[in-house]
């Protein structure tokens, strides 16, 4: 069935970057693509883009775009996402998620546990 | 802001059936893009209760449906229990702009 394990929780300053991690285990990794989704305090659920995990293709919302970066490591299965350009807006826990295309609508039938990143002065 | 509404929140007492909608527009779910639900416990990650439209994956009840028809989806879950109550948001794809993965606003579903 698979696991995705995140990172810990980061503290971050206006204007840093920060950068998430989210380890596969249980499954062939390049078989399954990886997106980002995050969720705000109290808020709803927001997707952030994709990565295929087959040839590092990445495919961003328009809202992201220039500001964040999805990588892969396919040697230690291992999915990252750099947000930069930090502001108090991004606090939110971030969540890598597993998809079995890279079609931007597909669901997500594994998800981490997330990642809490705070942005403050 | 999501292209995807939803009700804010829907109650019913155990055993009862409730419904959560998904309304949308021709460039996502009115084009026939698929539609996915989740279900959110409070303080966990979302889990997928339905994959395109009307799946079930495996080990979700058979309480828990899903339909789309037009411009909208809707979630239904029969003979209510207290484990229902959570967050869920439908999902879809949207063509417009540039296109991408959209969620819905959320439910909250609330066993009174």
């Amino acid at each position: 069935q698979g696991q995705l394990a995140q990172s810990g929780g980061e503290v971050k300053k206006p204007g840093a970057s920060v950068r998430v991690s989210c380890k596969a285990s249980g499954y062939t990794f390049i078989n399954y693509h990886i997106a980002w989704v995050r969720q705000a305090p109290g808020q709803g659920l927001e997707w952030m883009g994709r990565i295929s995990t087959d040839n590092g293709n990445t495919y961003y919302a328009q809202k992201f775009q220039g500001r964040v970066t999805m990588t892969t490591d396919t040697s230690t299965t291992t999915a990252y996402m750099e947000l930069r350009g930090l502001r108090s807006d991004d606090t939110a826990v971030y969540f890598c998620a597993r998809a079995t295309s890279s079609y931007e609508g597909d669901h997500f039938d594994n998800w981490g546990q997330g990642t809490l990143v705070t942005v403050s002065s | 802001q999501s292209v995807l509404t939803q009700p804010p929140s829907v109650s019913g007492a155990p055993g009862q059936r409730v419904t959560i909608s998904c309304t949308g527009s021709s460039s996502n779910i009115g084009a026939g893009y698929d539609v996915h639900w989740y279900q959110q416990l409070p303080g966990a990650a979302p889990k997928l209760v339905i994959y395109r439209n009307t799946n079930r994956p495996s080990g979700v009840p058979d309480r828990i449906s899903g339909s789309k028809s037009g411009t909208s989806a809707s979630l239904a879950i029969t003979g209510l229990q207290a484990e229902d109550e959570a967050d869920y948001y439908c999902q879809s794809y949207d063509s417009s702009l540039s296109g991408a993965g959209v969620f819905g606003t959320g439910t909250r579903v609330t066993v009174l």
